[in-house]
This record gives C-alpha cells, sequence and structure tokens, in this order.
C-alpha cells in the first residue's frame, strides 16, 4: 500500500452532470498527478498539482480542473461529463523537485458515465 | 503517435520460469524509466525504475534491461510465481516534465501453475 487514497471508490454519474474526485497524497510528499485510465489502456497524463499551483497538463480539454489544498491534498473536477469519461481515475503523489519522479499511485476511482 | 511502444501484449508463462516484457521509446530526452505492476481494481505499482547511465538494474526477481543507443528497455520476471500474475507497464519520463509519465499499453501476464 502506498499511503495514497482516493475517494469515492466508483461512481455512476449521467452524462453532462459535473463530478468531483478527492485525492490524498502520501506522507511527505507536496506534489500530486492526475490520470485517466480507460479499460485496457496504459494511463494517461492529465496534469499535476504542485504547491497548490497546475504545474503541467496533458492533452485534456479544460473541463478537466483541479485543485490542491496546503495539506497537498487534491480535487480533479470534470464538467459536462460526456461517456467517453467512463475510466479509471487515478491520482500520483510524489516529492516533487529535480530527481524525485518517482510517483505513487492510489487505488483509483472507477467512474462510469451513461 | 505513440511515444512508448510495449510488447507483448498478452503473454502466459509456467511457473518457475522467465517472463521478458519489452518496451521502445522514441524520444531521446526520456531519462527516467519505471515499470509497474497492476492487478484487477487496484492502482499501479511501482516496481523498479531505472536511468539511461545503467545498462541493468536487478531488485529481487525483477531486472530491467536498458538499451539506451536501440532505445529500448525490458523487463525479467525469474522464477516466474502465480501471484505475479497481472498487467504490467512500462512508463517514461522527461526531465523537467512535470510528472507526464508515459505509459504503454500494457502486457497481461498469466502465469501457470
Amino acid at each position: 500500500e502506498t499511503g495514497v487514497t482516493q475517494s469515492p471508490t466508483h461512481l455512476i454519474k449521467t452524462r453532462g452532470q459535473q463530478v468531483t474526485l478527492r485525492c490524498s497524497s502520501q506522507s511527505g510528499h507536496n506534489t500530486v498527478s492526475w490520470y485517466q485510465q480507460a479499460l485496457g489502456q496504459g494511463p494517461q497524463f492529465i496534469f499535476q498539482y504542485y504547491r497548490e499551483e497546475e504545474n503541467g497538463r496533458g492533452n485534456f480539454p479544460p473541463r478537466f480542473s483541479g485543485l490542491q489544498f496546503p495539506n497537498y491534498s487534491s480535487e480533479l473536477n470534470v464538467n459536462a461529463l460526456e461517456l467517453d469519461d467512463s475510466a479509471l481515475y487515478l491520482c500520483a503523489s510524489s516529492r516533487g523537485g529535480a530527481g524525485q519522479e518517482t510517483q505513487y499511485f492510489g487505488p483509483g476511482t472507477r467512474l462510469l458515465v451513461l | 503517435q505513440q511515444q512508448v511502444k510495449q510488447s507483448p501484449q498478452s503473454l502466459i508463462v509456467q511457473k518457475g520460469g522467465i517472463s521478458i516484457i519489452n518496451c521502445a521509446y522514441e524520444n531521446t530526452a526520456f531519462d527516467y524509466f519505471p515499470w509497474y505492476q497492476q492487478f484487477p481494481g487496484k492502482g499501479p505499482a511501482l516496481l523498479i525504475a531505472i536511468r539511461p547511465d545503467v545498462s541493468e538494474k536487478k531488485e529481487g526477481r525483477f531486472t530491467i534491461s536498458f538499451n539506451k543507443s536501440a532505445k529500448q528497455f525490458s523487463l525479467h520476471i525469474m522464477d516466474s510465481q502465480p501471484g505475479d500474475s497481472a498487467t504490467y507497464f512500462c512508463a517514461a519520463l522527461k526531465g523537467g516534465s512535470q510528472g507526464n509519465l508515459i505509459f504503454g499499453k500494457g502486457t497481461k501476464l498469466s502465469v501457470k501453475p
């Protein structure tokens, strides 16, 4: 177990709704990255938060947004849900900074959009 | 454009055998190469990682071999066990890329008793 926790574990939403997913980073880690993993695929990078600011973003539209809090926990928000947003959403925490690339993943939130 | 290509897609190995999974990358700016193991319904767990200044790294039954000139790296699992049955992902990261791990598509390993 990595010490990274995510909530909820499962979620069902309908198209057009909004969703918020939560992540608590491992103790001592100040950086959180979010990934989307479609069924049968590798995770795809959404964005990273470091010191409460977005610090890099993958090829995802602006309706994917996030926050990081002073305790380094993080939220992923997705607006105007689409059917293709159905996936496992993973967060990963790391220490941040040069030479601290190792990312530890949480168990994920399984989102189903109907 | 797939920046990290992983093969095979699936692999069946007998208990006690060697499992070998291969990855190739295109971007020479990548400087960190981890391997993750993922069981159904779980998040990926870091197995072992390597940097391009090292040609091989071993941790227990897991070994990464790295060929910088060929832009290839591989995971060897020695004495494979049924408990190793999982999906394995290779990944790569560019220095200073703000956490953007690029993953391969995964290899589903089944170890038969």
